[in-house]
């Protein structure tokens, strides 16, 4: 049974940068599958950031594109996100999920992480 | 983008009644060549992950009670709860995955009148 775990700072400074990881248990991220993340500002709806592949191909936002980077490490069964540059407006509840394809629906997610951006 | 939009933004249903929940898409998610939706639904608890529920607009995840259904097609789309149990409460989203970025609607907070 594949489970996703969010970790990294829970508080993040003005202007720098958001770094989560996701671990991946049950599955090996090199047998496929796309491996996304998806925020949720508090008591506010649902918004994609971006998804990969194990292979390193990504998709991002557009809305975000400029400022996010996601990147993948097999040996660790991990993906990582980075959000540069964030203000208040990315303080939300960050999950990592895995799509079957690209677009696609999300499932698993793992159970998210609140990240806020204050000083 | 895609823009969903979710009717309503509450209600309140009797236990064992019948709760109906709609999704509209500003453009079609139906794609001509396989005849398939590109529409989910998930349900959200307080405190907890959204779970996925509906795929392909009316395709029952494993697991899911029979209870819940989804139909339409195009632009138009409704999530059906036959009869309305106390673990229904929650918040319900429909997801469009037709086209990059993916979008979701706003949600849909389902409560026991």
């Amino acid at each position: 049974q594949v489970q996703l775990q969010e970790s990294g700072p829970g508080l993040v400074k003005p202007s720098e940068t958001l770094s989560l990881t996701c671990t991946v248990s049950g599955y090996s991220l090199t047998s496929g599958y796309y491996w996304g993340w998806i925020r949720q500002p508090p008591g506010k709806g649902l918004e994609w950031i971006g998804s990969i592949y194990h292979s390193g191909t990504t998709y991002y936002n557009p809305s975000l594109k400029s400022r996010v980077t996601i990147s993948v490490d097999t040996s660790k069964n991990q993906f990582s996100l980075k959000v540069r540059s964030v203000t208040a407006a990315d303080t939300a509840v960050y999950y990592c999920a895995r799509g079957e394809d690209y677009p696609n629906w999300f499932a698993p997610w793992g159970q998210g992480t609140l990240v806020t951006v204050s000083s | 983008d895609i823009v969903m939009t979710q009717s309503p933004d509450s209600l309140a249903v009797s236990l064992g009644e019948r709760a109906t929940i709609n999704c509209k898409s500003s453009q079609t998610v139906l794609y001509s060549s396989n005849n398939k939706n590109y529409l989910a639904w998930y349900q959200q608890k307080p405190g907890q992950p959204p779970k996925l529920l509906i795929y392909w607009a009316s395709t029952r995840e494993s697991g899911v009670p029979d209870r819940f259904s989804g139909s339409g097609s195009g632009t138009d789309f409704t999530l059906t709860i036959s009869s309305l149990q106390a673990e229904d409460v929650a918040v319900y989203y429909c997801q469009q995955y037709y086209t990059t970025p993916q979008t979701f609607g706003q949600g849909t907070r389902l409560e026991i009148k």
